[in-house]
């Protein structure tokens, strides 16, 4: 069965610091990717997803995640966070074919002052 | 347009009673998820319903659980007989249908479950 790891509970940056948020999963049938955000008292949104094509996925508010099959990751980056970026981030996966979503526990993004 | 209406917003039962949390999905939307969110555990899946064809119920963690969805919309989850390990926030969540799980997920705010 397909399973999501995000090795980071919580990770604290500083503002205009970069960050990366791993995720790692375990099937190596074909698959999509998805990162959701969960800003403070909202419900979850998605970020960004890879379902084709480029390896390097972009989200409109900066953040981007790259596909490595070999390495069965989608980590998501961003060059320089803001205080806006303050949320929990999960990282989900299907199989192809398949409609059952799985996901990862989650991180905690801080961005510190 | 109207997303994902989930009721009530916040719920606390006395340990032994029986709890109905609803989901209204947006309208459209053919494929209907539950999953658990508990404190440092993530998203846990429950249940999906997908049109007419049977329900996934591989993430029932008992029988004390049950889902159910009348006329391919509105969904009701059902916990008999809660436990203080029952307390959580309850997600729900729809989507198009695409028959290949590329479509994303709209989550409605969450049930918010408290059981003393």
């Amino acid at each position: 069965a397909q399973s999501v790891t995000q090795l980071d509970s919580q990770v604290p940056v500083f503002e205009e610091a970069p960050v990366e948020l791993r995720c790692n999963y375990s099937s190596s049938v074909s698959v999509y990717l998805f990162w959701y955000v969960q800003y403070p008292n909202q419900g979850l949104q998605l970020l960004l997803k890879y379902l084709s094509g480029s390896t390097l996925v972009e989200s409109i508010n900066g953040f981007e995640a790259e596909f490595n099959k070999s390495q069965t990751s989608f980590h998501l980056r961003k060059p320089s966070v803001h205080i806006s970026d303050t949320a929990e981030y999960f990282c989900a996966v299907s199989d192809k074919g398949a409609q059952k979503l799985v996901f990862g526990q989650g991180t905690r993004l801080t961005i510190n002052p | 347009g109207a997303g994902v209406s989930q009721s009530p917003s916040n719920k606390v039962t006395e340990k032994g009673k029986d709890v109905e949390l609803r989901c209204d999905p947006i309208s459209g939307h053919t494929a209907l998820y539950w999953y658990r969110q508990s404190l440092g555990q993530g998203l846990e899946f429950l249940i999906y319903f997908q049109g007419n064809s049977a329900p996934d119920k591989s993430g029932l963690p008992s029988d004390r659980f049950s889902a159910e969805r009348t006329g391919g919309s509105v969904s009701t989850l059902t916990i008999q007989r809660t436990q203080q390990e029952d307390s959580a926030v309850y997600l729900c969540a729809s989507s198009s249908w695409t028959g290949t799980g590329n479509s994303p997920l709209h989550f409605g705010n969450g049930t918010r479950l408290t059981v003393t």
